[in-house]
């Protein structure tokens, strides 16, 4: 069965910095693309990041490009997104979602972590 | 950007009713990479349709994916209790990846 555990999430003040981690389980870690998806209090889902899995291939949304930073520690099986300069704005509920895709994405996300909320205010 | 416009916002219908939710977008999107997701409050999205028209892993035949081109449509064929929550179309087509802004389905 596919795991995916977040974790690392809390309250932060405004310009602060978080690391979130997404352990996974259940799949070939390594073979596989991973994004963080964040979704607002009551609102809808915005894509975040990405990263491939059998190539290098990083993408990021701009409204965090140049803050935050996706890694992944394939011996560890698990996925990170540091977030830096931190905003009002970044407060969600952060998942991280599979995509059943090695390479070429993001494509659509199969699977999703429960997620880990973020809090920015001061 | 591609804009996807999700209508309606709310759909109020009755356990057995058909839903047709319509999923709008404000270009083309290729090769129709579209998803749809089921949310439900306090849990994932969890995934029903990919490249518009394939059902996910699991998923009940009730739910169904059409269209291409900047229109497409998620239909459940008859709902079920459970089939009440909020649905959201996701294009993957070109960057950046986008969401539309949902669409809940409420029990009459």
């Amino acid at each position: 069965e596919v795991q995916l555990v977040e974790s690392g999430g809390g309250l932060v003040q405004p310009g602060g910095s978080l690391r979130l981690s997404c352990a996974a389980s259940g799949f070939t870690f390594n073979t596989y693309s991973m994004n963080w998806v964040r979704q607002a209090p009551g609102k809808g889902l915005e894509w975040v990041s990405y990263i491939g899995g059998t190539d290098s291939t990083i993408y990021y949304a701009d409204s965090v490009k140049g803050r935050f930073t996706i890694s992944r520690d394939n011996a560890k099986n698990s996925l990170y997104l540091q977030m830096n300069s931190l905003r009002d704005e970044d407060t969600a509920v952060y998942y991280c979602a599979r995509d059943p895709h090695s390479y070429g994405g993001p494509y659509y996300f199969d699977n999703w972590g429960q997620g880990t909320l973020v809090t920015v205010s001061s | 950007e591609i804009v996807l416009t999700q209508s309606p916002g709310t759909l109020s219908l009755s356990p057995g009713e058909r839903a047709a939710l319509s999923c709008r977008a404000s270009q083309s999107v290729s090769s129709s990479y579209l998803a749809w997701y089921q949310q439900k409050p306090g849990q994932a999205p969890r995934l029903l349709i990919y490249d518009a028209s394939s059902r996910a892993t699991g998923i009940p035949d009730r739910f169904s994916g059409s269209g291409s081109g900047t229109d497409f449509t998620l239909t459940i064929s008859r709902l079920e209790p459970e089939d009440f929550a909020v649905y959201y179309c996701h294009q993957y087509g070109a960057s950046p990846w986008t969401f539309g802004q949902g669409t809940k389905v409420e029990i009459k």
